[in-house]
């Protein structure tokens, strides 16, 4: 069974250029999460949706982060403009259930670096 | 609002060890908590989940507590090797959303 996929792994921007995020979740899982995590720092919520629906979007920058999850299966993160602050490692989760039992499955990550 | 502390935030120790690692939460409504590893450039992986209902999980070296009423949970791991060095973290369910500790960088030395 494939796990999270994320890309790309590794990107590096100027300051002020837009940059994309992609994760394709474990096949079946309707919750998907999308966290910010920074150095030494534990993972922190930016969104979660359940099927295509965001329902928790209360830590997501609205003025210059987006996301969408068409067709409730794959996601995209967007940042525009992004900031030297917006260097972090951007990770994307899964859970099989919309309940609150289900596990947390996580993808390998995008680091993006803002020069 | 539920905060996760880990203590310690980092330790070393010599291959063969058993070692004891300390996660907290403040608020004792929980409906699971999970363990992960993080090695470096990676993404977290999965250890332990253990329910509310439960008191511990096991998995091969891999023992999880959970005292829910002292919002505490411990991961032990028997007979530490070289490849058990990594980033611990443990995750709370309070909702439908999961609270982060920071985490517990752990050496083991050959």
């Amino acid at each position: 069974e494939a796990g999270v996929v994320q890309s790309p792994r590794y990107k590096i921007i100027e300051k002020k250029q837009p940059v994309a995020f992609w994760c394709n979740p474990i096949s079946g899982h309707n919750t998907l999460y999308w966290y910010l995590q920074n150095l030494g720092q534990g993972p922190e919520l930016l969104i979660r949706y359940e099927n295509e629906e965001a329902v928790d979007d209360s830590q997501l920058p609205k003025d210059r982060f987006s996301a969408e999850r068409l067709k409730g299966v794959d996601s995209t993160l967007k940042i525009q403009p992004a900031e030297l602050g917006d260097s972090a490692v951007y990770l994307c989760a899964s859970s099989p259930h919309p309940g609150v039992t289900g596990e947390l499955f996580f993808g390998e990550g995008s680091r993006l670096t803002v020069l | 609002k539920q905060e996760v502390t880990q203590i310690p935030a980092a330790l070393s120790v010599p291959e063969g060890e058993n070692l004891v690692l300390n996660c907290s939460f403040t608020d004792s409504a929980i409906y699971n908590l999970q363990w992960f590893r993080q090695d470096p450039g990676k993404g977290l992986t999965s250890l332990l989940l253990i329910q509310s209902s439960q008191r511990e999980q096991t998995s091969g070296r891999l023992n999880a507590s959970l005292d829910k009423s002292s919002g505490r949970s411990t991961l032990y791991i028997a007979a530490s090797q070289p490849g058990d060095s990594a980033t611990y973290l443990c995750a709370v369910r309070d909702g439908q959303n999961f609270v982060f500790g920071p985490g517990t960088r752990l050496s083991v030395l050959p």
